[in-house]
């Protein structure tokens, strides 16, 4: 089991460039997450999918999508690229949403936007 | 006011110490409580779970809930360089079956040897 992976680890983007950062579970788990991470601030849910085909927003989606086509994936998408996205993104899934469920999270993509 | 409230840090002990970490939140109806370790360029990983109020121990680790107080804490017993890492606190009010968390800002604690 890899768990949770991520791609790219790391990117460098102008600002109005766009790009998807992949995540990927081998782990069949229904749900999974999207976080950002800026220092001091701790983790903010961007968007999160219950199932293949569900999503919806967190606490800060505005700049980015997502689609949940198949269980295993979960792509987020910069469409126009500012200074303020700047930040590590993490992926994470869970079996399910149920509070007991561990989150697993994978390694991090570090963005910056220049 | 943030829903969740943890000092930054950075906390700097000596090896053998006791470590406290602290997080205080402001909504009541949260009622699970984690903690996540999270090293160095790497992604948080579950360290304890505590539902509602009380203690819960796990080897060196201990998580204390205080609902009264809105107060949560982990303690480590004879904290090892390898406990260097920054910690975060994680809450849910557990009603949604989302699994959405509230994270603290995490505190960044280095045990020298």
């Amino acid at each position: 089991n890899a768990g949770v992976t991520q791609t790219p680890k790391f990117r460098i983007l102008k600002i109005g460039q766009s790009m998807t950062l992949q995540c990927t579970q081998d782990m069949n788990h229904n749900y999974m997450y999207w976080y950002r991470q800026d220092p001091g601030m701790g983790l903010k849910l961007i968007y999160y999918s219950v199932g293949a085909g569900i999503t919806d927003k967190g606490e800060v989606p505005n700049g980015y999508n997502v689609s949940r086509s198949t269980t295993e994936d979960f792509p987020l998408r910069l469409e126009l690229a500012a200074p303020s996205q700047t930040s590590v993104y993490f992926c994470a899934s869970s079996y399910s949403g149920q509070i007991n469920n561990e989150q697993f999270f994978g390694p991090g993509t570090r963005l910056t936007v220049l | 006011q943030k829903e969740v409230e943890q000092d930054p840090g950075p906390l700097s002990v000596p090896e053998g110490a006791i470590v406290s970490l602290n997080c205080t939140y402001s909504n009541s109806a949260f009622q699970y409580f984690m903690w996540y370790r999270q090293y160095s360029r790497k992604g948080p990983e579950l360290l304890m779970y505590t539902y509602s109020s009380g203690n819960k121990e796990d080897g060196r680790f201990t998580a204390q809930v205080d609902k009264s107080s809105k107060y949560i804490s982990l303690f480590i017993r004879d904290s090892q360089p390898s406990d260097s890492a920054t910690y975060l606190c994680a809450m849910s009010e557990g009603s949604s079956n989302t699994g959405k968390l509230i994270f603290g800002q995490g505190t960044t604690l280095q045990v020298k040897p």
